[in-house]
């Protein structure tokens, strides 16, 4: 089953604008992850924020962290037609060593 | 480095059909993950291997699916006999920690059957 829910489930941005997307879990976590899958293609880490951490930023990236809330958040600033992608959470439950993935977010940025 | 490496890329077979999967994890990467992905969805753990010990195989559908990892470097992930609704795409990662930290995944296997 899966632990993170994503909203939205789409998004179409024009390109320059930003991009938040936000992730709800469930359990107590070790930490959140957010991954990136073009069209076919594989998974690709983006980005890991652990659960003492509240906000986190690589390039164009900001994720924020709310543990008493059980959610997380990306924003993609000043996105580009190539970040055209579906956008995934994923948590590491206290306790475990897999991570679970939530349904994923599909963002459209229109040249 | 060369990064994960899974074959085939797409397969299409008909039911009752066995099928296998393979993967070449990233060199020294002991952590090995099957996951499925059906269309519009997150990616689904099947079985973790740790080095050739499966740690974690309770969401593999034993009936059917198996896997294996010799010598604790590539595996292999077979389905025998297939159903229809085992057209997913099958994911392959490793990583180079235990405890869940950065996955790395394989461009993966589209399998479609019949």
């Amino acid at each position: 089953s899966q632990q993170g829910e994503e909203d939205p489930q789409a998004l179409s941005i024009q390109e320059g604008e930003n991009a938040t997307m936000n992730c709800s879990y469930k359990t107590s976590i070790n930490n959140l992850q957010w991954y990136r899958q073009n069209s076919g293609r594989g998974l690709v880490h983006l980005i890991l924020i652990r659960s003492n951490e509240r906000e986190k930023h690589s390039g164009r990236l900001r994720v924020t962290l709310d543990t008493s809330k059980k959610s997380s958040s990306l924003l993609i600033t000043a996105s580009r037609a190539a970040d055209t992608a579906s956008y995934f959470c994923a948590t590491a439950r206290t306790g475990a060593n897999n991570l679970f993935f939530g349904t994923g977010t599909r963002l459209t940025v229109i040249p | 480095e060369a990064g994960v490496v899974q074959s085939p890329r797409y397969k299409i077979i008909e039911k009752k059909q066995p099928v296998a999967f393979w993967c070449n994890p990233i060199s020294g990467h002991n952590t090995l993950y099957w996951y499925l992905q059906n269309l519009g969805q997150g990616p689904e753990l099947l079985i973790r291997y740790e080095n050739e010990e499966a740690v974690d195989d309770s969401q593999l559908p034993k009936d059917r699916f198996s896997a294996e990892r010799l010598k604790g470097v590539d595996s292999t992930l077979k389905i025998q006999p297939a159903e229809l609704g085992d057209s997913a795409v099958y994911l392959c990662a490793s990583s180079l920690f235990r405890e869940s930290e950065e996955l790395f995944f394989g461009e993966g296997s589209r399998l479609t059957v019949l």
